[in-house]
């Protein structure tokens, strides 16, 4: 099993839709939690950055996470055609005090217009 | 606008060669990760270096595949001899780690591998 687990899609939603993505992940020692975003042939970027459990928002997206239950979430709001990427959840802070994240697989999303 | 950069971006190579691909990394950053990814694997950790000493690169196939940091600007991973298998996007990405804080990496994007 892998330490994060994610939903890899693809997920259709029409423009406007609000957009769910999530990961579960199995290390109880993961602190930190990251949302990159990768459109096709092109490098991750960072979207969203959060720190142990709670919500951030940032626009129109939210993360969230809940360390209890070893879940996190990104909310898209009034999504767009231009949020059509793959997702990707990253975390660190593992018991070996690695600094390196350990990805999600990603989730292809595809917002129609 | 500060980013990494990665050389080359597309390289097409038979089996047996040697393959060297290229990263700098953001100035200031003090970490450097080489990933790789695959349709089927995902994004998969081969090596880091902190302050230019490697940490970790026990996802790196020690046989084949070689990182090194020469000076904080350049960091190098070198596959000899390259395999069909090695295809992949290898990414090269840079961070500023200080104790606890700052883990967030900025990713380049990408030299695109194909070994034939």
């Amino acid at each position: 099993q892998k330490e994060v687990e994610q939903d890899p899609g693809p997920l259709s939603v029409p423009e406007g839709a609000i957009v769910s993505l999530n990961c579960t992940y199995s290390n109880s020692a993961f602190q930190y939690f990251m949302w990159y975003r990768q459109y096709s042939r092109k490098g991750p970027e960072l979207l969203m950055y959060t720190y142990s459990s709670g919500n951030k928002e940032d626009g129109r997206f939210t993360a969230q996470v809940d360390k209890s239950s070893k879940y996190i979430s990104l909310f898209i709001r009034d999504s767009q055609p231009s949020d059509s990427a793959t997702y990707l959840c990253a975390m660190t802070g593992g018991d070996t005090g690695r600094r390196a994240l350990t990805f999600g697989s990603g989730t292809r999303l595809q917002v129609q217009p | 606008d500060a980013r990494v950069t990665q050389t080359p971006r597309h390289k097409v190579t038979e089996m047996g060669q040697e393959v060297t691909m290229r990263c700098q990394p953001i100035l200031g950053h003090n970490t450097v990760f080489w990933y790789r990814q695959t349709m089927m694997q995902g994004l998969e950790l081969l090596a880091y270096f902190r302050n230019r000493a490697p940490l970790d690169d026990s996802g790196m196939p020690k046989d084949r595949f070689s990182a090194e940091m020469p000076d904080a600007t350049l960091a190098t991973l070198k596959i000899q001899p390259s395999e069909p298998r090695d295809s992949a996007v290898y990414f090269c990405a840079s961070g500023l780690v200080l104790g606890v804080s700052g883990n967030t990496i900025y990713f380049g994007e990408g030299s695109w591998l194909t070994v034939v």
